[in-house]
């Protein structure tokens, strides 16, 4: 799986719009890019998927440029809710082939 | 939304006492994971199984053995607890998929060895 590289740390107001990248010089062809959020105390949960260019649901956007090394989580104006640790993956999933989450990056959403 | 469940939640046990952790999902996920974390720390995986019948070891090692005789079952033992064995675990499970999936974390045990 492909090496990640994020932020260890950001910090945020409310209501700001907040990005998080992940640099991945690695990628490999066929490799997806999975972005995951956890707050303490829980299980990580999905946030959202891509491979190329752009993709957008109702919790965040990522961008991903056209030679793949990097993507951009984008999180649209923050709430204090918003405070936990995020998560780049990025690989396929095969047989033998295991998951490193890494330390993510620790998102704090001031007031 | 998800249908993962662990027991129990938390769990205090003394030294040498063999436990096991419960993990079970309602999806039909031929792939299931676990997951150790300790607080603010990393997820490090310690076993995965990518269908009845198979288990394999993670990145992390571990004493903890698992098991998988059905789908939706994916118990992990430890025979003798030790202190060091404190943590959180987390359960996993995703659908086959030629990506990395979308796995759907259950709420975790938090298992403390005194």
């Amino acid at each position: 799986l492909a090496k990640t590289t994020q932020p260890i740390s950001m910090d945020s107001y409310e209501g700001q719009e907040v990005n998080i990248t992940c640099s991945h010089n690695n990628i490999a062809t066929n490799d997806y890019i999975t972005w995951y959020q956890q707050f303490p105390s829980q299980g990580p949960r999905f946030i959202i998927q891509g491979y190329k260019t752009k993709v957008t649901n109702e919790v965040a956007s990522l961008f991903i440029p056209a030679d793949r090394k990097s993507s951009t989580l984008s999180l649209p104006r923050v709430s204090l809710s918003d405070t936990a640790v995020y998560y780049c993956l990025v690989g396929v999933d095969n047989y033998g082939q295991n998951f490193v989450f890494g330390p993510g990056t620790r998102l704090s959403v001031l007031p | 939304e998800a249908d993962i469940y662990q027991t129990p939640r938390y769990l205090v046990i003394g030294t040498g006492k063999k436990i096991t952790l419960e993990c079970s999902q309602t999806m039909g996920h031929d792939k299931m994971y676990w997951y150790q974390q300790d607080p603010g720390m990393e997820l490090h995986l310690i076993h995965y199984s990518y269908g009845v019948n198979s288990t394999e070891k993670g990145d992390l090692s571990s004493e903890s053995t698992v098991s998988r005789i059905r789908t939706e079952h994916f118990p992990l033992t430890l025979e003798s607890a030790r202190p060091s064995h404190t943590s959180q675990y987390l359960c996993a499970s995703s659908e086959t998929s030629g990506r990395i999936g979308e796995q759907y974390f259950g709420p975790g045990t938090r298992l403390t060895v005194t």
